[in-house]
């Protein structure tokens, strides 16, 4: 059974720093691994998509990589800024072709 | 693009009452989705359907939770009857068919909130 894990579950910083968000996951046979960005109150809106076969994707201040072997992704956040503060999931999926989530890591951003 | 559209955004009701959602998925997405994540959880998948049939529902406590998909479109989950666990955000999803090398993004909606008191 899939297990994705991120730690730690929130973390706050002052305004400016780069930021390195973990996700780790139990079952390397996967097909894509995702990273999504939730405001309260709001629905997933999905920053970045790594197919398996990638090593990692980049959209503007965000760069995710994947390492499938030791089951391991990061999402590397330039420059923060007071508008990132939100909930950050990470989440696979596998042969099911549903996406298993992590519990999320809550970023507050300082300014 | 319209995204995915969910109604109603809020919902309260007394446990052991009845409530349906629904879900308009982006138009051409053949697959759809219906999470339910608790208040500090990751969302959970309830029920996956490419055009009208079921892919999985292994995770539906089909006791009380219902879903439907006619026509392949609009999509209808329902729980009958509530109970206090159920409160939780009711997040719907769409993508393309699954390709089978690479998979492909899913969208989600904006969400229902229910509270069952």
């Amino acid at each position: 059974k899939q297990e994705v894990t991120q730690i730690p579950a929130a973390l706050s910083v002052p305004e400016g720093e780069n930021l390195v968000l973990n996700c780790s996951f139990t079952d390397s046979a996967i097909y894509n691994l995702q990273w999504f960005r939730q405001d309260p109150g709001k629905g997933l809106t999905s920053l970045l998509l790594i197919q398996s076969s990638q090593r990692e994707q980049t959209s503007g201040r965000l760069n995710a990589s994947l390492d499938k072997s030791s089951g391991r992704s990061t999402l590397y956040i330039a420059a923060s800024q007071p508008g990132d503060s939100a909930t950050y999931l990470c989440a696979v999926q596998g042969g099911s072709e549903k996406l298993v989530f992590g519990k999320g890591m809550k970023l507050t951003v300082n300014p | 693009e319209a995204g995915v559209a969910q109604s109603p955004r809020y919902k309260i009701i007394e446990k052991r009452q009845s409530v349906a959602f629904w879900c308009n998925p982006i138009s051409g997405h053949a697959t759809l989705y219906w999470y339910q994540q608790i208040l500090g959880q990751g969302p959970k998948l309830l029920i996956q359907f490419q055009n009208n049939g079921v892919v999985d529902d292994s995770q539906l406590p089909k006791d009380r939770f219902s879903a439907e998909r006619l026509k392949g479109v609009d999509s209808t989950l329902k729980i009958q009857p509530a109970k206090l666990e159920d409160s939780a955000v009711y997040l719907c999803a769409s993508s393309l068919v699954f390709s089978g090398t690479g998979g492909y993004e899913q969208y989600f909606g904006p969400g229902t909130r229910l509270t069952v008191t």
